[in-house]
């Protein structure tokens, strides 16, 4: 089946740095990818959208200059968490084409 | 790791309950999610359901619980072509674990 593919799997990261995601679909095409934040003990959260070659959209709430998407190619997502907080620390999980999940990413900010 | 299945796709007629089915391996499992996923949006939570019960009702949503089994479902009762999309089953033992999905059933209401 079509296989979705993040990196990295977890990561630390100071405060004030930044921190780039991949999102890559493995053997098919992804014309939308979906980006989610799950904080602890909480649901799936949706970020934003994002259609390959157009800017995404992002949901109420989530700061578009702060989380940085990018979806260049149909094969590749990326999520930039720019000048991470504590409060940034989550599980970012990208989702293609709808039904397709990657295995998510754990980021803590110290 | 723990895994989480559904059936792929499931067919009703407008005005029929539907019932999704979905089984899961985590034992530990504490909360469990259905989701709807409607063509080119995200995910949107229908309901959720705490290990500890066995039913949980929400105007025409209706969640099973079968933790002997490891098994849960959705019950849609008066389907609507509105209806139609995809639905995840998805789960987690709670702490800082990340919730497993199911790859999801598609519902298709024929008017």
């Amino acid at each position: 089946g079509a296989v979705v593919s993040q990196h990295p799997s977890r990561v630390i990261c100071k405060s004030g740095t930044s921190v780039k995601i991949e999102c890559r679909s493995l053997d098919f095409q992804a014309t939308t990818m979906f980006w989610y934040r799950q904080f602890p003990k909480q649901s799936l959260m949706l970020m934003a959208t994002s259609n390959e070659g157009s800017k995404a959209t992002y949901e109420q709430g989530v700061e578009k200059d702060k989380f940085l998407i990018n979806h260049a190619s149909l094969t590749l997502s990326t999520l930039t968490v720019t000048s991470a907080h504590p409060e940034d620390s989550s599980f970012y999980i990208c989702s293609a084409n709808e039904q397709y999940f990657g295995p998510g990413t754990r980021l803590t900010v110290t | 790791g723990e895994d989480v299945e559904q059936s792929l796709f499931l067919s009703v007629r407008e005005g029929d309950s539907s019932v999704i089915n979905c089984t899961y391996t985590d034992s530990s499992s504490t909360y469990l999610y259905w989701y709807k996923q409607e063509p080119g949006a995200g995910l949107q939570l229908l309901t959720y359901i705490f290990s500890n019960m066995d039913m949980k009702q929400d105007q025409r949503l209706t969640v099973l619980l079968n933790k002997k089994d490891k098994h849960l479902s959705l019950r849609i009762a008066d389907t609507q072509t509105g209806d139609s999309a995809i639905y995840f089953c998805a789960e987690t033992n709670s702490g800082n674990t990340p919730l497993v999905f199911g790859k999801g059933t598609r519902l298709s209401v024929i008017a």
